[in-house]
């Protein structure tokens, strides 16, 4: 499955909105109902983390800035407001069909 | 708290072999599947394995397969990465993540560069 992630960059003026989408080559839908549809940021010199899962879900400590959306084969990653500290690489990933496949990443800088 | 920490990555020449550890605490560790992902220098993430729990299924990516093994030892809470006919191409940092499909934790990578 592949995953195509635009815009390739963000720049951002802070306090602003920014949306990142990702859509995948083929459905996302598990047979068990689920979506697993994955939002990961990665800051600089940091590991990935996980924001978002199964489309929607915001992981524990994930300021509610942060929302996912989307459903089938397109989605959505929106920052409310943007905040210096959200500057970093997002990247979107789909877990319903193997191989795993990320996007190939979206970079957000401050204007 | 979830800690996962690699080990085991350097410098290697091309077609020779190494192991990476990854040492995971804070989680019932044989109750989760746990993937292998690589970013090479300046790119994007790429999954590269992935095994269940009891380490009876396991999964590669086909730019690895043949060449990769993925394994653990339960008893020591140990994921590894059996890593055999290095190419330059395999330079990457490698992260170990919890869970099958979740990824909901990534360790700090250990660093693997395939250079003559």
């Amino acid at each position: 499955v592949v995953m195509t992630q635009s815009p390739l960059s963000l720049p951002v003026t802070l306090g602003q909105p920014a949306s990142i989408s990702c859509r995948s080559s083929q459905s996302l839908v598990y047979s068990d109902g689920n979506t697993y549809l994955n939002w990961f940021q990665q800051r600089p010199g940091q590991s990935p983390r996980r924001l978002i899962y199964n489309v929607s879900n915001r992981d524990s400590g994930v300021p509610d800035r942060f929302s996912g959306s989307g459903s089938g084969t397109d989605f959505t990653l929106k920052i409310s407001r943007v905040e210096a500290e959200d500057v970093g690489i997002y990247y979107c990933m789909q877990s319903t069909h193997w191989p795993l496949t990320f996007g190939g990443g979206t970079k957000v800088e401050i204007k | 708290q979830v800690q996962l920490v690699e080990s085991g990555g350097g410098v290697v020449q091309p077609g020779r072999s190494v192991r990476l550890s990854c040492a995971a605490s804070g989680f019932a560790f044989s109750s989760y599947g746990m993937n292998w992902v690589r970013q090479a220098p300046g790119k994007g993430l790429e999954w590269v394995a992935v095994i269940s729990y009891d380490g009876s299924n396991r999964f590669y990516g086909d730019s690895v397969k043949g060449r990769f093994t993925i394994s653990r030892d339960n008893s020591k809470n140990t994921l590894y990465l059996q890593m055999n006919s290095l190419r330059p191409e395999d330079t990457a940092l490698y992260y170990c993540a919890k869970s099958r499909r979740d990824l909901d934790y990534w360790g700090q990578g250990t660093l693997v560069t395939v250079s003559s």
